[in-house]
């Protein structure tokens, strides 16, 4: 099983910043990683896959990008509604497909 | 527009079984993988498995292999995931999703396993 392993767990970060997330996996799973976002009381929605791609209605300040084992997602100039919870996944070596931990964005 | 839709909210007692459901719409149900992501309260999310309904062909996460059942129909584009027999720890809200990449996800089903 592949570990995914999200850093930092909390990320204090002021409106119209730029907030930068990390995930690393335990083995390569080459460009199979996904990013989704979560807010409280709501379902997860995807943003990237395939690592760099954004999915439909994603905005572009949203970024993905990294292979092997090293990945990024970057928010560029934060807004209010980006302050949520953010997961990354792998879909490379399944069963299971694994997820991290999760990092919260806050607002700072 | 693709739309995964779940069933409601479920309030059940340890020992007792269910079968939650989701409907898929806007795209061809049958070619595409349909699983199931659990949430427990206040905690992060798991992959519990992923049917095609294609041709039934199911992966189960090792965690949740021999715990619940994923199947699918594709008379009526709906996926269903059974457990025989809840457990507290059963409680969480479930999430029907599509593909491996998660695409799209339903509404959450909010399972309640109590005395």
């Amino acid at each position: 099983e592949i570990l995914m392993t999200q850093s930092p767990a909390t990320l204090s970060v002021s409106p119209g910043d730029r907030a930068t997330l990390s995930c690393r996996a335990s083995q390569s799973v080459s460009s199979n990683l996904a990013w989704y976002q979560q807010k409280p009381g709501q379902a997860p929605r995807l943003l990237i896959f395939g690592a760099s791609t954004r999915a439909n209605g994603i905005p572009a300040r949203f970024s993905g990008s990294g292979s092997g084992t090293e990945f990024t997602l970057t928010i560029s100039s934060l807004q209010s509604e980006d302050f949520a919870i953010y997961y990354c996944q792998q879909y490379y070596n399944w069963p299971p497909i694994t997820f991290g931990q999760g990092t919260r964005l806050d607002i700072k | 527009e693709v739309q995964l839709v779940q069933s409601g909210a479920e309030v059940k007692k340890p020992g007792e079984s269910l079968r939650i459901s989701c409907k898929g719409s806007g795209y061809s149900f049958s070619t595409y993988w349909v699983g199931w992501v659990r949430q427990m309260p206040g905690k992060g999310l798991e992959w519990m498995g992923l049917i095609y309904p294609g041709d039934s062909d199911t992966r189960y996460s090792p965690s949740f292999q021999g715990q619940v059942t994923i199947s699918a129909d594709t008379s009526i584009d709906t996926a269903y995931l059974q457990w025989s027999s809840l457990k507290a720890s059963d409680t969480a809200i479930y999430y029907c999703v599509r593909e491996r990449h998660l695409d799209y996800w339903g509404q959450g089903t909010l399972v309640t396993v109590s005395s």
